[in-house]
């Protein structure tokens, strides 16, 4: 098992170019999530999809859109990036009863 | 509100020393509890976690964690520290009755270990 990929692992934008994180778990989970971490600010959650076919906002939703394609993916669009969007992204994915299944991160630089 | 605390941003250890991560929590729910390790440029990975039962529980790399419900603290132990444990750790909680798994995290404490 592969557990959680994510692409790419790095990216560079300029200020109000577009891109879409993609994010795959191959454990059958029903949840997957969004954060982003920032130095001293833990990781934060921008967006949640408890099961296929819901998507919910979580923390820190402004300037990003989901999209939970199917069971497996759930993707994160940045429609007009902002520096302020320069972070580290990961998707996590979980089943009740057991902990959050993290991806590698995705390295984002909006200049 | 709920939230989690580890108050202690940065800890120099020496290697061979004991070492005491500390976790404090404020949640409605009852609480399901995690600590989380992240090496440089890398994911998260699960040290440990606490559903219920006995309250030191055991996780890896000869981690190990106490729930103190009365204190609303989950502090991260280890009684030789190695250098290969430089990193830094997240606290999270979430609850046990949630359905959307929704997880809490603290801000993380970096760990320097000295030789």
């Amino acid at each position: 098992n592969a557990g959680v990929t994510q692409t790419p692992k790095f990216q560079v934008l300029k200020t109000g170019q577009s891109m879409t994180l993609q994010c795959a778990q191959d454990m059958n989970h029903n949840s997957m999530y969004w954060y982003r971490q920032d130095p001293g600010m833990g990781l934060r959650l921008i967006y949640y999809s408890a099961s296929e076919g819901t998507t919910d906002k979580g923390e820190v939703p402004n300037g990003y859109n989901v999209s939970r394609l199917n069971k497996r993916e759930f993707s994160l669009r940045l429609e007009s990036a902002a520096p302020s969007q320069t972070s580290v992204y990961f998707c996590a994915s979980h089943v009740h009863g057991d902990t959050q299944y993290f991806g590698p991160g995705t390295r984002l630089t909006v200049l | 509100a709920q939230s989690v605390t580890q108050p202690d941003i940065h800890i120099t250890v020496s290697e061979g020393a004991s070492l005491e991560l500390r976790c404090n929590y404020s949640y409605g729910a009852t609480p399901y509890l995690f600590w989380y390790v992240q090496s440089p440029g890398q994911g998260l990975q699960l040290l440990l976690k606490y559903f219920s039962g006995d309250t030191l529980v055991q996780g890896i790399k000869g981690f190990e964690a106490e729930f103190k419900r009365s204190q609303s603290s989950f502090n991260l132990r280890k009684p030789s520290v190695h250098w290969s444990d430089a990193a830094e750790y997240f606290c999270a909680v979430g609850a046990l009755s949630s359905n959307t798994g929704k997880l809490i995290f603290g801000q993380g404490t970096t760990l320097q270990v000295k030789p």
